[in-house]
């Protein structure tokens, strides 16, 4: 996970509240992306983004939003909306968004998300 | 639309002995395979990725897969297993028209006993 900085480590949210996790990376790759992961169940795409200012939604968007304003900077927000919050989050980063055999995903540390 | 199957959410080995750790995609088409393993807390670590070069792909720490087209299989395997090979792994296609996402397996947690 060299290169790729996720924070806080942990994180707990209160009813209604809006969270934001922050994933950060210096590899200058343009494709960025974020996972949740619940036991047993694998790591599912909630967005992604191949190029600044663009993003789409993954499979399980609902209740989140991402923002793609800086290449480094891919932050993810957890919504009041998203009833069932609690996971273990991922964001990962590769050099393009083609499915090259070259384009290897690096994966962060990731931020474990609670509800009070 | 592509799925990976890993068979056995957990396997148990003793030390030395072989890990095999099962998957299956559904694809009509041959996709990039992938193999990542997870420690406790931690991201993902790329073990092993498919070539077309080869169907036997050698990984890190010894691992390695074997792509089999006529059973759309992509297994796992290690001839000793060691104590710091405990662990989630993770199966990952990569398909050819969805902008390198990856979709993943439900993991197999490997125990070793010592």
């Amino acid at each position: 996970d060299g290169g790729i900085t996720q924070s806080p480590k942990y994180l707990f949210r209160k009813e209604g509240q809006n969270v934001t996790l922050s994933c950060e990376q210096n590899l200058n790759h343009d494709a960025m992306y974020w996972y949740r992961q619940d036991p047993g169940q694998g790591l599912r795409l909630i967005y992604y983004s191949q190029i600044v200012n663009d993003f789409q939604k993954g499979d399980i968007a609902e209740g989140y939003s991402v923002s793609r304003e800086k290449k480094e900077s891919f932050p993810l927000t957890v919504t009041s909306a998203q009833k069932n919050p609690t996971a273990f989050y991922l964001c990962a980063t590769s050099r393009q968004a083609s499915p090259t055999l070259k384009n290897i995903q690096y994966f962060g540390a990731g931020t474990r998300l609670s509800v009070l | 639309a592509q799925s990976v199957t890993q068979l056995g959410s957990h396997v148990s080995v003793s030390e030395g002995a072989l890990v095999l750790l099962r998957c299956n995609y559904s694809s009509s088409v041959p996709p990039y395979l992938f193999w990542y393993v997870q420690y406790p807390n931690q991201g993902l670590q790329l073990l092993l990725k498919y070539t077309s070069a080869a169907t036997l792909v050698k990984g890190i720490n010894g691992f390695e897969a074997e792509f089999k087209k006529s059973e759309t299989s992509f297994h796992l395997t290690k001839p000793s297993a060691h104590m710091s090979d405990a662990a989630e792994y993770f199966c990952a296609v990569s398909p050819y028209n969805q902008g390198g996402k990856l979709i993943f397996g439900q993991g197999t947690e490997l125990s070793v006993k010592p």
